[in-house]
């Protein structure tokens, strides 16, 4: 069974740092594309960033620079490191496989407030 | 950056209607485009990908159509459990746009 566990959320003041984790059992992280999305209160859903198999990564026009996502092979984890935050950034953020196998995990809660 | 247009925002329909939801992109993303369902306090499911490969576990009530820029959804007779909020993305590129949403409501 696959199961995609995500950690890291939490209260953060503005200009904050954060490192999100997405926990994988069952599939490989390492050579196989991985993303986060994430929903922010009363919006649509937002994609953040994306690696590829072969190590690609993306980012959201509203993140570059500020985000990066990264994958430990010996964990089989997903990270995603935040920083320079804004309220704009407060929302439930997701890890996901690729649409075609379609696991993502419960996700985790970001809240920047002062 | 490939922009993501679903129509309508909003849609009202009662149990056994046909729905049909639309996305456009602003320029053609082949098959790339995928369509999830995602209720509050849950994660999105994948329905559809490859712009009409029906995800794992999917019933067959969900289809997906079409290439290049305009693609569509449709749920051939209403269940209870579909009243969500359904999503395009067009994915497997530089900028893996959401399409803003559409809500199927009673």
């Amino acid at each position: 069974e696959v199961q995609l566990v995500e950690s890291g959320g939490g209260l953060i003041q503005p200009g904050g740092s954060l490192r999100l984790s997405c926990a994988v059992s069952g599939f490989t992280v390492w050579n196989n594309y991985m993303t986060w999305i994430r929903h922010p209160p009363g919006k649509g859903l937002e994609w953040v960033s994306v690696v590829f198999s072969r190590g690609d990564r993306f980012y959201a026009d509203s993140v570059k620079g500020r985000f990066t996502i990264s994958r430990d092979r010996s964990e089989n984890t997903l990270y995603l490191d935040l920083t320079s935050l804004t309220a704009g950034d407060t929302a439930v953020y997701y890890c996901a496989t690729s649409p075609g196998t379609g696991y993502w995990g419960r996700g985790t809660q970001v809240t920047v407030s002062s | 950056d490939i922009q993501m247009t679903q129509s309508p925002s909003t849609i009202s329909a009662s149990i056994g209607d046909r729905v049909t939801i639309a996305c456009r992109a602003s320029q053609s993303i082949d098959r790339w485009l995928a369509w999830y369902q995602h209720k509050p306090g849950k994660a999105p499911k994948v329905l559809i990908y490859e712009a009409s490969k029906l995800g794992g576990g999917v019933p067959s009530r969900f289809s997906g159509s079409g290439s290049g820029t305009e693609f569509t959804l449709t749920i051939s007779s209403l269940q209870p459990d579909d009243f969500a909020t359904y999503y395009c993305q067009r994915y497997n590129g530089h900028s893996e746009t959401f399409g803003q949403g559409t809500k199927v409501e009673v």
